[in-house]
C-alpha cells in the first residue's frame, strides 16, 4: 500500500528566508510524487509533479522539490518566502500502476511571518 | 489544467437528511473522484466515478451512503444520505484527463457541508 508521511504539522519561517516543506513516501515501485496548496475556503491547487528525470523540479509559484530516491523524500522548497505562501500543503503519491487516485499525506501548514 | 465546478458551495443541512452535490468539468475526462476532508484533517478518497459503470468505494465507505452518478465525461454526483454530524466536512470532486500514472488530479473548489 502506498503512504506519504509529512512530519511536521506547521511550518514557521520569515519573510524572505527559504522554507522547506517535508514530505516522504512510501509505495511498490516507482514513486509518482505531487504537491498541492489548499488556501483557506479554497479547494486544492496543483504546484508541481516528479515523474520521473531530473530529480529537481520546478513548479508554480517559485516553488520546487527535490526528488531523493535513496531517502524516500520529496521536500517542497523556496528560496525566499512571501507572506502569501501562507497556506495548507500536502503532499500526495501515486503508485506506479496508473489508473489510481492520489494518496496524501495529512498536510502541513505553513506560516510566513513578516 | 481543468476548470471544475461544484454546487453548492456550502449547505448546513439537518440531520436525517440528504444532499447531492454537483460536479461540473469544462472538459471531458477519463477520471472523477471524490474526496472527503473533515475538519483539520487531510484528504480521504471516499470512490472513483467511471463513466459507464458502478462507481469503485474505499474501504469504509458504502454506496448506500454515498450514492454516486457519472452520466457522462463531463459531470458526476455525489450524495451523501442519511446525514449525520458526522458528515460535517468539505467535499471535493477531483478529476484525472487520461488516468495515466503521469496524470495530474485536479481539484474543484469544494462543498462545506455542515449538520446539525
Amino acid at each position: 500500500a502506498q503512504s506519504v508521511a509529512q512530519p511536521e504539522d506547521q511550518v514557521n519561517v520569515a519573510e524572505g528566508n527559504p522554507l522547506t516543506v517535508k514530505c516522504t513516501y512510501s509505495v511498490s515501485g516507482n514513486p509518482y510524487l505531487f504537491w498541492y496548496v489548499q488556501y483557506p475556503n479554497r479547494g486544492l491547487q496543483f504546484l508541481l509533479k516528479y515523474i520521473t528525470g531530473d530529480n529537481l523540479v520546478k513548479g508554480s509559484y517559485g516553488f520546487e522539490a527535490e526528488f531523493n530516491k535513496s531517502q524516500t523524500s520529496f521536500h517542497l522548497k523556496k528560496p525566499s518566502a512571501l507572506v502569501s505562501d501562507s497556506a495548507l500543503y500536502f503532499c500526495a503519491v501515486r503508485s506506479f500502476s496508473g489508473n489510481t487516485p492520489l494518496v496524501f499525506g495529512k498536510g502541513t501548514r505553513l506560516s510566513v511571518i513578516a | 489544467s481543468a476548470v471544475i465546478s461544484q454546487k453548492p458551495s456550502r449547505d448546513i443541512c439537518q440531520r436525517g437528511t440528504s444532499l447531492t452535490i454537483q460536479c461540473q468539468v469544462d472538459s471531458q475526462v477519463t477520471m472523477m473522484f471524490w474526496y472527503r476532508q473533515q475538519p483539520g484533517q487531510s484528504l480521504t478518497l471516499i470512490a472513483t466515478a467511471n463513466q459507464g459503470s458502478e462507481a469503485t468505494y474505499e474501504s469504509g465507505f458504502v454506496i448506500d451512503k454515498f450514492p454516486i452518478s457519472r452520466p457522462n465525461l463531463t459531470f458526476s454526483t455525489l450524495t451523501v444520505s442519511n446525514m449525520s454530524p458526522e458528515d460535517s466536512s468539505i467535499y471535493l470532486c477531483s478529476v484525472g484527463r487520461t488516468g495515466s500514472f503521469a496524470d495530474t488530479q485536479y481539484f474543484g473548489p469544494g462543498t462545506r457541508l455542515t449538520v446539525l
